[in-house]
């Protein structure tokens, strides 16, 4: 079984530019999660997606992110324009049903680093 | 964001000793897991425990929902080099709608042959 494919792995831009960053959840999970990672930390959810509508994206800083998950499959998150403090590992994950058995399969993440 | 606490935040022992941590919070879960995370990699579900006081076993760890259900501990058995790695507590709301999981902070562990 294919994994969470997340691309691309690295990305280096300056701050004030544009950022995206796609995600394709395994076969068949219903949810989709985006996490941010920031070194020395635990992931920090972003936006949580059941099918193609969001369930919570309390702690996405609106006012630069956005994601979307138009078909209910793939997803892809937005950074414009990007801060310093936006330097992070960004991490997709999936899970059956509603997630709730806390079982999320993680893909290898895409690492930021914003100059 | 809320994050559960963890200790210890880093560990370096030698080939074949037993290692403790353990996560608290301040909220109560219904939900304990522990992930693993490599270098490079993203984090990797090693036990799952969904009632309080639950001991459950998954070769060489052994993780508990502690009975108040804001804490829970993970321990590995005789350490191994492959052992290295960030481990990750993970709570997820009682009552939440979402399911949402609240990580921890993370405890490093450095494993010398």
């Amino acid at each position: 079984e294919a994994g969470v494919a997340q691309s691309p792995r690295y990305k280096i831009i300056e701050k004030r530019q544009s950022v995206a960053f796609w995600c394709n959840p395994i076969s068949g999970h219903a949810t989709l999660y985006w996490y941010q990672q920031i070194l020395g930390q635990g992931p920090k959810l972003l936006i949580q997606f059941q099918n193609n509508g969001v369930v919570d994206d309390s702690q996405l800083p609106k006012d630069r992110f956005s994601a979307e998950r138009l078909k209910g499959v793939d997803s892809t998150l937005k950074i414009q324009p990007a801060k310093l403090e936006d330097s992070a590992v960004y991490l997709c994950a999936s899970s059956w049903g509603q997630g709730g058995t806390g079982e999320l399969f993680f893909g290898e993440g895409s690492r930021l680093t914003v100059l | 964001g809320q994050q559960l606490n963890q200790s210890p935040q880093s560990m370096f022992i030698q080939e074949g000793e037993d290692v403790s941590m353990n996560c608290t919070s301040s909220s109560i879960f219904n939900t304990w897991l522990w992930y693993k995370q490599d270098p490079g990699e993203g984090p990797v579900l090693l036990i799952a425990l969904y009632k309080a006081g639950e001991l459950t076993s998954n070769g060489r760890l052994t993780a508990q929902f502690g009975i108040t259900r804001k804490d829970s501990f993970l321990n590995i058995s005789a350490s191994i080099p492959s052992d290295v790695g960030i481990y990750f507590c993970a709570g997820q709301l009682a009552g939440g709608a979402t399911n949402k999981l609240i990580f921890g902070t993370g405890t490093l562990l450095a494993v010398q042959p």
